[in-house]
């Protein structure tokens, strides 16, 4: 299977804790986005690189979130000192760019639950 | 007001009915325009993609994109209990982030 893989698929943690998720996208795509998702809504754009390069943050919900891409292939997203409220599927995304970008191939994503 | 705006449902229809799924925008500097199946607790899934305005078929899929009215559409022929799933539009300025819909909830019964 070449698809976006993510990991783990579900994770449980206490309030507090930090938290790291994986994403290795299709091989050959060179863009890679991670979104959040809360129950009924659609997903919420956070962040994306192309390669190593982080374009875009502003929209990480706050200083506990950050996410890397040090070698411009997997990416970890990563939240310190979790609150209920993060509570949420976080889906990684990847695409081809130039040309192509806008066709975003979704992994199954990672649901956390904060307790 | 949200950028892009979705009716959740349920939408309930019988097998073999044609689906009508819509959108509606207030930005018109969106140019890419996606729709996305997604099962439960899974990742969305990439159906269609449409550039500027116009029409696509994809088999048993359809999309629109009119821009004059900022509105799009998901057409799904002869559908399927396999067609039942959340269906959300998704939107780009650029070849960025995605803007999402709430997505609408769809059920196929036999």
């Amino acid at each position: 299977d070449t698809g976006v893989s993510q990991d783990p698929r579900h994770k449980i943690t206490k309030r507090g804790q930090n938290v790291t998720f994986r994403c290795d996208p299709i091989s050959e795509h060179n863009r890679l986005y991670w979104y959040r998702q809360t129950l009924g809504q659609g997903p919420e754009f956070l962040t994306y690189f192309q390669n190593e390069a982080q374009l875009e943050k502003s929209r990480l919900l706050s200083d506990r979130f950050s996410a890397e891409r040090p070698k411009g292939s997997f990416s970890t997203l990563e939240i310190q000192r979790t609150e209920q409220g993060d509570s949420a599927m976080y889906l990684c995304a990847s695409a081809r760019e130039p040309g192509t970008s806008y066709e975003q191939y979704f992994g199954p994503g990672t649901r956390l639950t904060v307790t | 007001q949200k950028e892009v705006e979705q009716d959740p449902g349920p939408l309930s229809v019988p097998e073999g009915a044609i689906v009508s799924l819509n959108c509606t925008y207030s930005n018109s500097a969106f140019q890419y325009f996606m729709w996305y199946r997604q099962y439960s607790r899974k990742g969305p899934e990439l159906l269609m993609y449409t550039y500027s305005s116009g029409n696509k078929e994809d088999g048993r899929f359809t999309a629109q994109v009119d821009k004059s009215s900022k509105y799009i559409s998901l057409f799904i022929r002869d559908s399927q209990p396999s067609d039942s799933a959340t269906y959300l539009c998704a939107m780009s300025y650029n070849t960025d982030k995605l803007i999402f819909g709430t997505g609408t909830r769809l059920q196929v019964f036999p």
